[in-house]
């Protein structure tokens, strides 16, 4: 079955230091979803990529696709201590649109001041 | 704005007993998906129900089952509880393909 790899699992940064993260699936995707969940909470929705090579920004966040539909990236410019939290891409197979996402195993994001 | 609402936020179950988990989507979402999280995981995909049909399948166990009812809302059920089911169920619902929000999920425990 499909598998989303994601690394690095933690990431420690100093406050203002950049933050990335890398995820890659072992089959082409129909779309890739990035995900932020807080410690307690839920998975709170970032953002969707769908077509091969978009990148896609949101103030200090920077989310790219690859060419191949295979792997993806969020970089986090000047982080702050409100970015703390697991970051997890999920991507959906092109089989159909209600199918369910297979999620990578997170990056946790710790920020120290 | 109106979220997924899901009940009970929080469940004690004994082993071997059985348990419904219920979910509200966002008004006008005609897709429903529940996931599994445990402890320091992601979550994993159970099953999703798209215009009250089951629409695709992830690694939900045969103890558990689930459907979409008329009005939209979701019920997952839950039976023969072993303590490896003791985790975080998420709903999530979605107006079409690709973005998916989350409730704020119902807290298993099984003793």
């Amino acid at each position: 079955g499909q598998q989303v790899m994601q690394i690095p699992q933690y990431q420690h940064v100093q406050e203002g230091e950049d933050f990335t993260t890398y995820c890659n699936s072992s089959t082409t995707l129909s779309n890739i979803q990035w995900y932020k969940q807080r410690p307690g909470g839920h998975p709170v929705f970032l953002i969707q990529l769908v077509k091969s090579g978009e990148v896609k920004k949101q103030k200090r966040l920077t989310f790219q696709f690859g060419e191949a539909k295979k792997n993806s990236s969020l970089h986090i410019t000047a982080t702050q201590t409100t970015d703390v939290g697991t970051y997890f891409c999920a991507g959906q197979s092109p089989g159909g649109g209600a199918d369910g996402l297979t999620f990578g195993k997170g990056t946790h994001l710790i920020i120290q001041p | 704005a109106a979220g997924v609402i899901q009940s009970p936020r929080h469940l004690i179950k004994e082993k071997r007993e059985t348990a419904t988990l219920k979910c509200y989507p966002i008004p006008r979402h005609d897709t429903v998906y529940w996931y599994q999280q445990g402890p320091g995981q992601d979550p994993q995909f159970l099953i999703s129900f798209y215009e009250k049909m089951q629409s695709d399948k992830g690694s939900i166990p045969d103890r558990f089952s689930a459907q979409q009812f008329s009005d939209y809302h979701s019920e997952l059920n839950m039976s023969s509880l072993e303590l490896g089911d003791s985790a975080l169920y998420f709903c999530a619902s979605s107006p079409r393909e690709g973005e998916q929000y989350f409730g704020p999920g119902t807290r298993l425990t099984v003793t």
